[in-house]
């Protein structure tokens, strides 16, 4: 049971670059997020979605973009990479009830130059 | 907008002590609070999920209680262990699991 993977661990762009982070979960949860980490600023919300076909945004949502087509895939889209966008990156997943543990991948360090 | 506070940023505590980390947060309306714990360069590991009818939960020497009048979670690590050092966050569901709002994290160091 592999749980939350994430792809790639490391990435260094360059600025005005795109890239894809991957994130897959074999749980079949319907809930998947995307938080983004920096120093002193624990975990904000980027985008989730509560189903497939259904995303909306979060706390800091822009110069991203997801799309959720099945219910194990939840991607992330960097447009256009700055270099306020490094950071690490950790998507989680977890079933509709609230009472249910939320499971988190390792996380994706990007650094964007 | 919900705002969660964690205070020390960081503490340190001889091995075999008994500790409680803090959390505070601004909206009592809250779905459920949860302490997670994280290893350097890894992700995030639930410890445990307190539902906003509930007071406290437990898992082994851990116990976290919640109060929602005072806007207070507390994680209370009992006969403290080197292994037991990590960062502590805590985070408030508001809506469920799919949004969640955490605070800074407590960075624990148990001195052997």
């Amino acid at each position: 049971n592999a749980g939350v993977t994430q792809t790639p661990k490391f990435q260094v762009l360059k600025t005005g670059q795109s890239m894809t982070l991957q994130c897959a979960q074999d749980m079949n949860h319907e809930y998947m997020s995307w938080y983004r980490q920096d120093p002193g600023m624990g975990l904000r919300l980027i985008h989730y979605s509560v189903g497939a076909g259904i995303t909306d945004q979060g706390e800091v949502p822009n110069g991203y973009n997801v799309s959720r087509s099945t219910t194990e895939d939840f991607p992330l889209r960097l447009l256009s990479a700055a270099p306020s966008q490094t950071s690490v990156y950790f998507c989680a997943s977890s079933p509709t009830d609230s009472r249910a543990t939320i499971y988190f991948g390792e996380g994706s360090w990007l650094t964007v130059v | 907008k919900q705002e969660v506070t964690q205070i020390p940023a960081a503490l340190s505590v001889p091995e075999g002590e008994n500790l409680v980390l803090n959390c505070s947060f601004t909206d009592s309306a809250i779905y459920n609070l949860q302490w997670f714990r994280q290893d350097p360069g890894k992700g995030l590991t639930s410890l445990l999920l307190i539902q906003s009818s509930q007071r406290e939960q437990t898992s082994g020497r851990l116990n976290a209680s919640l109060d929602k009048s005072s806007g207070r979670s507390t994680l209370y690590i009992a006969a403290s262990q080197p292994g037991d050092s990590a960062t502590y966050l805590c985070a408030a569901g508001n809506f469920g699991n799919e949004k969640l709002t955490f605070g800074t994290g407590t960075r624990l160091t148990i001195i052997p």
